[in-house]
């Protein structure tokens, strides 16, 4: 069965400073999706970034990107020039390729941002 | 906004009863998934429904049911509700397998059980 780890249970930052959080994951499937959620304060879930396992290149949006390492099996998240709004939970999950979607999601880790 | 809507917003009602939560999902989505987030279990994945049909299930209760329309909405019936039933019930949709595989959520649904 597919798992998710998030080492990091809580982190914090500077604001305008750069934070990168952790995510493992064990699979034997070659074929998959990973994504980073953001959950605020509001509890709602914001899809930030997502990686295709075919796809060597890292997957970047705007100041997130991620650093995909498929033989380890680890896609950690670095938010850049981090602002207050980052302030939340971040959710790391792995998504099987196919009709059977279920996400599986790591536990999270709380980004707090300090002015 | 990423388009899927939940109803209601917030929902509060006492042990024992039924509640129903309404989902429509994004336009032209094909899939919708429920999730169940509690305070102190994380995501949890409850059920899929693919074009009308169940596709895959996860941790869902006897006392849970959903089911997905003609028109794509879904709903989730929750009865005989108990106290550990409070939690934030998200709805979600994605495309179909041939585009995209992203998974998008609606605000969620807040369910107090009191």
């Amino acid at each position: 069965a597919q798992t998710v780890t998030q080492s990091q249970p809580e982190m914090s930052v500077q604001e305008a400073e750069t934070v990168t959080l952790s995510c493992t994951y064990d699979t034997s499937e070659s074929d998959y999706y990973l994504f980073w959620y953001k959950q605020p304060p509001s509890r709602q879930m914001i899809l930030v970034i997502r990686q295709e396992a075919y796809k060597q290149q890292n997957a970047t949006e705007n100041r997130f990107s991620v650093n995909f390492q498929k033989a380890a099996k680890s896609f950690s998240l670095k938010i850049s020039d981090s602002q207050l709004g980052d302030a939340a939970m971040y959710f790391c999950a792995y998504l099987r390729a196919g009709n059977n979607r279920k996400l599986i999601w790591g536990l999270g880790t709380s980004l707090a941002v300090n002015p | 906004d990423s388009g899927v809507t939940q109803t209601p917003k917030h929902l509060i009602t006492a042990t024992g009863q039924r509640v129903t939560l309404r989902c429509s999902p994004r336009s032209g989505d094909l899939s919708v998934y429920w999730y169940q987030q509690s305070l102190d279990q994380g995501l949890q994945f409850l059920i899929q429904y693919y074009n009308g049909e169940e596709r895959a299930k996860g941790n869902i209760l006897e006392r849970f049911s959903a089911q997905q329309f003609p028109d794509l909405h879904s709903e989730l019936n929750l009865s005989s509700l108990e106290l550990g039933d409070s939690a934030l019930y998200f709805c979600a949709s994605s495309t179909t397998p041939t585009s995209g595989n992203t998974i998008y959520f609606g605000e969620g649904s807040w369910l107090t059980v009191v």
